[in-house]
């Protein structure tokens, strides 16, 4: 059963870089699939950050691609996102989870970590 | 138009049948996902494909599309039931997308 668990400091300081990774478990990342980042701000809905393939291929949502870095440790079964000069809008639940996309006409996030919140305030 | 729209909210009769739909003009070239989310949880997926359904979710959830419309129907909704939907295409450049989601409430 494949797991994953988001872990990454809660708080961050406007301006600063916010961290997170995403553990797998159950599954080696090596063995195919891309692997997400989405996002959802308090009582608001979900937004895809990006998403990257266990050889390191990224593509990133187009509002946020000059702030995201979504980087893959196969070594350690993990990926993380960096997101950079952050303001009280990034504040929300980050969820890392699976991502079967091809090139055609499917796409779709399962399973999804548990989520972390990350609130953005000095 | 890169956007997928939902209704904000629907409700249904405890054992009736609801559709929650999704309109966008990129659903006319992508299959769309459908998520479950209850406060304070992850989404689930529930169903993913032409109209598929991964291990564990009941067969009263069920998927299709026409033209510019996606539709998630329950068919003898429970109590259970009753949470968030949302429904994921792409966009026109092929990126991930979400729609707004629906506040689904049994009654």
């Amino acid at each position: 059963q494949v797991q994953l668990q988001e872990s990454g400091p809660g708080l961050v300081k406007p301006s600063e870089t916010l961290s997170l990774t995403c553990a797998v478990s159950g599954y080696s990342i090596s063995s195919g699939y891309y692997w997400g980042w989405i996002r959802q701000p308090p009582g608001k809905g979900l937004e895809w950050i990006g998403s990257i393939y266990h050889s390191g291929s990224t593509y990133y949502n187009p509002s946020l691609k000059s702030r995201v870095t979504i980087s893959v440790d196969t070594s350690k079964n993990q990926f993380s996102l960096k997101l950079s000069s952050v303001t009280a809008a990034d504040t929300a639940v980050y969820y890392c989870a699976r991502h079967y996309h091809d090139y055609a006409l499917y796409n779709w996030f399962d399973p999804w970590g548990q989520g972390t919140l990350v609130t953005v305030s000095s | 138009s890169s956007e997928l729209t939902q209704d904000p909210a629907v409700s249904v009769a405890l054992g009736q049948t609801v559709r929650i739909t999704c309109q966008g003009d990129s659903l006319r070239s992508y299959y769309a996902s459908w998520y479950q989310q209850k406060p304070g949880q992850a989404p689930v997926l529930v169903i993913y494909g032409k109209n598929n359904r991964p291990s564990g979710i009941p067969d009263r959830f069920s998927g299709s599309s026409s033209g510019n419309t996606a539709s998630l129907t329950i068919t003898g909704a429970q109590a259970e039931d009753e949470a968030d939907y949302y429904c994921n295409s792409r966009d026109s450049s092929g990126n991930p997308l979400f729609g707004g989601g629906t506040k689904l409430t049994v009654l």
